[in-house]
């Protein structure tokens, strides 16, 4: 079974980095086609694809946001980390972390529940 | 740049079908995978590849695709089905890609 869960704080202040750890579980990180990554959704609109960090360390990022966008994983942990910096309000929404299989369909095909981040003074 | 384009909203009555569509260059040389979100939950994959659905999604749903159009049909739609539906795509370059958005009624 595979889970996945977003940690972080909830609320930040311009200016600052956001850091997010995703804790997954039911599948390894280091098998080929598997990737873990970031889509938020500020409220009320619509999702945005931010990041996927891939088995072999391949990263790929938005482009409009690939200058603030940093992603890790720690495979023995089962982890990946997302930082995200100079965080302004419009940043604000729920961030969720999700898996991919590429040896399968290659689509988001588990989500963990979603964090909220506020960005306010 | 790329982008994927739905109607923000559509509405169906019950038991009847409806299409939602999405559009987008990325989609003459990519599937398109559609998500379906409820008001307060994490958004769920519903359909995949060609017209492909996982395990547990009514077959109610299903996908088309011609050009540089993306379809998601629903026949014989059900109060449950009313939700958000996004449109995904990744382009050429490994980069991901969501749609707008639409907001099915079903009345």
């Amino acid at each position: 079974q595979i889970t996945l869960k977003e940690s972080g704080p909830t609320l930040v202040k311009p200016t600052q980095t956001l850091t997010l750890t995703c804790t997954f579980s039911g599948f390894s990180l280091s098998s080929s086609g598997v990737g873990v990554g970031w889509i938020r959704q500020p409220p009320g609109k619509a999702l945005e694809w931010l990041v996927l960090i891939y088995w072999d360390d391949d990263k790929r990022y938005s482009p409009s946001l690939k200058s603030r966008l940093t992603i890790t994983k720690d495979t023995s942990k089962n982890q990946v980390v997302l930082k995200m910096t100079n965080m302004d309000p419009v940043d604000t929404g729920t961030y969720y972390c999700v898996h991919v299989d590429y040896s399968a369909n290659g689509d988001f095909d588990y989500w963990g529940q979603g964090t909220l981040v506020t960005v306010s003074s | 740049s790329s982008e994927l384009t739905q109607d923000p909203a559509v509405s169906v009555a019950l038991g009847q079908t409806v299409r939602i569509t999405c559009q987008g260059d990325s989609l003459r040389n990519y599937y398109a995978s559609w998500y379906q979100q409820k008001p307060g939950q994490a958004p769920v994959l519903v359909i995949y590849g060609r017209n492909n659905r996982p395990s547990g999604i009514p077959d109610r749903l299903s996908g088309s695709s011609s050009g540089n159009t993306a379809s998601l049909t629903i026949t014989g739609a059900q109060a449950e089905d009313e939700a958000d539906y996004y449109c995904n795509s990744r382009d050429s370059s490994g980069t991901s890609l969501f749609g707008g958005g639409t907001k099915l009624t079903v009345l």
